[in-house]
């Protein structure tokens, strides 16, 4: 089973803070690493798929780094927004399986 | 564009009962795979298909039977429903993890 995991567990911000939340996982054997957003009672929609060391992705106030060397990815929010209130999931692609391993994911609250 | 239909959202079994979780995409993606959702456990592989007729266990797959006989649909069978079982399923789709994956809306079984 691969590890990966998510930190912190859970946010509560501030309309208008800047946050992120952290990633980790193997750095051998790396194939992908995705980025998905979940809302109650919703289903997980990708986000960002990451695949070179160095990566970078953005979407809106929303971006996301990538380092293989190290196994970790970073996900900042700028300015969050209430309407940013989700969990967000990380998981992790190696090479030779292309199935995701998910980390338990950070919920972000975000307080008007 | 139906994307990833999954049937039933909800479900309530007896224990002992069997029954099939129903999952369809229309994107002719390769890669199939059910997950569980449970509190603080974030999202748990049960089975996973790499394209028709073939079928691997993922983290969780006890008391779980798979069959992938088209490249559209991918099953989930519960054998004899335990409360154990009791949780929310979700299906996934993806073109070897290229594009991400597309999640469908979940069922919400309890078993009692």
């Amino acid at each position: 089973i691969l590890n990966v995991e998510q930190s912190p567990q859970s946010l509560h911000v501030q309309e208008g803070d800047s946050t992120n939340f952290t990633c980790s996982f193997p750095s051998s054997n790396f194939y992908a690493l995705h980025w998905y957003r979940w809302e109650t009672a919703k289903s997980p929609e990708a986000l960002f798929v990451m695949t070179l060391n160095g990566d970078e992705k953005k979407k809106g106030r929303i971006s996301a780094t990538l380092n293989t060397k190290e196994g970790y990815s970073y996900l900042y929010i700028k300015g969050s927004q209430p309407e940013d209130s989700a969990t967000y999931l990380c998981a992790f692609l190696s090479g030779g399986s292309y199935i995701p391993t998910f980390g338990r994911g950070t919920s972000l609250i975000v307080h008007p | 564009n139906a994307g990833v239909t999954q049937t039933p959202k909800f479900q309530v079994l007896k224990t002992g009962q069997s029954m099939t979780l129903q999952c369809a995409q229309d994107m002719n993606h390769e890669y199939m795979s059910w997950y569980r959702q449970d509190p603080g456990m974030g999202l748990r592989l049960i089975h996973y298909s790499v394209g028709a007729g073939i079928t691997d266990q993922g983290e969780v797959p006890n008391g779980y039977n798979v069959s992938r006989s088209t490249t559209e649909d991918f099953p989930l069978r519960l054998l004899s429903a335990a409360p154990s079982q009791t949780s929310v399923y979700f299906c996934a789709s993806s073109t070897q993890g290229v594009n991400g994956y597309t999640f469908g809306s979940g069922t919400r079984l309890t078993v009692v």
